[in-house]
């Protein structure tokens, strides 16, 4: 089983709303990660959990707030976000960091920014 | 600053063509490259490669990796109309603070016509 699953599909939010994303993975990986992609464009890495720690911040700005409680899960919590973040987000999970880096992605949620 | 390069971007063919996609990359410290593809959302996973020379096969898709030129090619042989994606070549860092993070290209558009 090489599931990632992610919540909600879509979304739709104002500037000033406060919502967030659930990303969660039962393979036992203890690696998880947060991209963001825009229309034609690759993903980009956004942030990297090893092991429930923050072990990389690409410089995403502070509207974006991501949260591990337990190897499981994968929050993304936004607040006062902007249109331009309108895109979709992947969810990413992969052993550990330092075993593999093959990463297997969820389904996404697709954002909207009004 | 890591780099990988795809070409061509955009490629369209009839059922039943061969087509070879292009990966090219500069990479402080290479780990590994790592072939998706993508339709309508998430990045599917094909092929992880670490080793010169060594051919990756499943199914019709093949995929082999030359770390002395710095480059990968993924075949795909006796296209369907469901090969229809984006294929994303990606490099997986092993250095540093960037251990584990996945640098994608572009993309390639497929286009596989009945």
């Amino acid at each position: 089983d090489t599931e990632v699953t992610q919540t909600p599909k879509h979304l739709v939010m104002g500037m000033t709303n406060k919502k967030s994303l659930k990303c969660e993975q039962h393979m036992g990986h203890r690696a998880m990660y947060w991209y963001k992609q825009k229309a034609k464009k690759p993903p980009e890495l956004m942030f990297v959990y090893s092991y429930e720690k923050l072990s990389i911040n690409e410089s995403v700005p502070s509207r974006f707030s991501p949260e591990c409680p337990n190897s499981s899960l994968l929050n993304l919590h936004l607040h006062a976000l902007q249109p331009e973040d309108s895109a979709l987000y992947l969810c990413a999970s992969s052993q550990a960091v330092a075993v593999s880096e093959t990463q297997y992605f969820g389904p996404g949620t697709r954002l909207l920014v009004l | 600053e890591d780099k990988v390069v795809q070409s061509p971007l955009s490629l369209v063919v009839h059922e039943g063509d061969t087509v070879t996609l292009n990966c090219s990359y500069e990479v402080t410290n290479f780990r590994s490259l790592l072939w998706y593809k993508q339709e309508k959302k998430a990045p599917t996973f094909l092929f992880m490669l670490t080793s010169s020379g060594i051919e990756k096969k499943s199914g019709r898709l093949s995929s082999i990796l030359d770390k002395k030129e710095l480059f990968s090619i993924l075949n795909i042989t006796a296209t369907q109309t469901g090969d229809s994606a984006v294929y994303l070549c990606a490099v997986a860092n092993a250095g540093g603070t960037s251990y584990g993070k996945l640098t994608f290209g572009q993309g390639t558009i497929l286009t596989v016509h009945p």
